[in-house]
């Protein structure tokens, strides 16, 4: 079945520590994302990539860094820049294409903890 | 003022009840719209596109005003496996296919 896999499920992060998430997604599909999820705030954008070799900054992208490789995978790595990273980290992806949009697959999730 | 709002709740309400959430969004050029249930601890999961003229899946119907700049998601005879955050995403005009996505709305059903 397609699908988009994140790991690990949970990960915990010593203070100035870099941290990479993994995204890997066999959906075909051409549009990867980045979100932050904290409590009461909804999801945030880090890093979106239409494209492979192509990713844009989202609204929350400092201390964080991405790359796009290959199109099945787009990591996220936790840069010790990130002076807040304990949250629940979103990757999604959707076709892309002007118009409209069939909305996104998420992946179930990391969850980091800064120890 | 933030591009996607939602009323937190949480709603309270029993089994059978009707009930509906409202998303306004700032964007008046936002071109598409969407609900997610998301639940505890959980990955957001689509529950349904909102289409212009309003659309029904189910015990759920989607409503988009354009006039007033907000979706609607009504849910009729509520059941306990409803309970869970109900996010609404609007994808704003351009080239982008970026979603901003709405605090969620929690919704609880009781016996």
């Amino acid at each position: 079945d397609g699908g988009i896999t994140q790991s690990p499920k949970y990960l915990f992060r010593k203070e100035g520590q870099n941290v990479t998430l993994s995204c890997e997604q066999n959906l075909n599909h051409d549009a990867m994302y980045w979100y932050r999820q904290d409590p009461g705030q909804g999801l945030r954008l880090i890093y979106y990539s239409q494209i492979v070799n192509d990713f844009q900054k989202g609204d929350i992208a400092e201390g964080y860094s991405v790359s796009r490789e290959k199109k099945e995978s787009f990591p996220l790595t936790v840069t010790s820049a990130q002076k807040n990273p304990t949250a629940f980290y979103l990757c999604a992806s959707s076709t892309s294409g002007e118009g409209g949009m069939n909305g996104y697959t998420f992946g179930s999730g990391t969850r980091l903890t800064v120890v | 003022r933030k591009e996607v709002e939602q009323d937190p709740g949480p709603f309270n309400v029993p089994e059978g009840a009707t009930v509906a959430f409202n998303c306004t969004y700032s964007n008046s050029a936002s071109q598409s719209f969407f609900w997610y249930r998301q639940d505890c601890r959980k990955e957001p999961k689509l529950l349904m596109s909102v289409y212009s003229s309003g659309n029904e899946d189910g015990r759920f119907t989607a409503q988009l005003n354009r006039a007033s700049q907000y979706i609607s998601l009504l849910i009729r005879d509520s059941k306990l496996s409803d309970s869970a955050t109900y996010l609404c995403a609007v994808k704003p005009s351009g080239g982008y296919n970026k979603l901003i996505f709405g605090a969620g709305t929690r919704l609880a059903v009781h016996p």
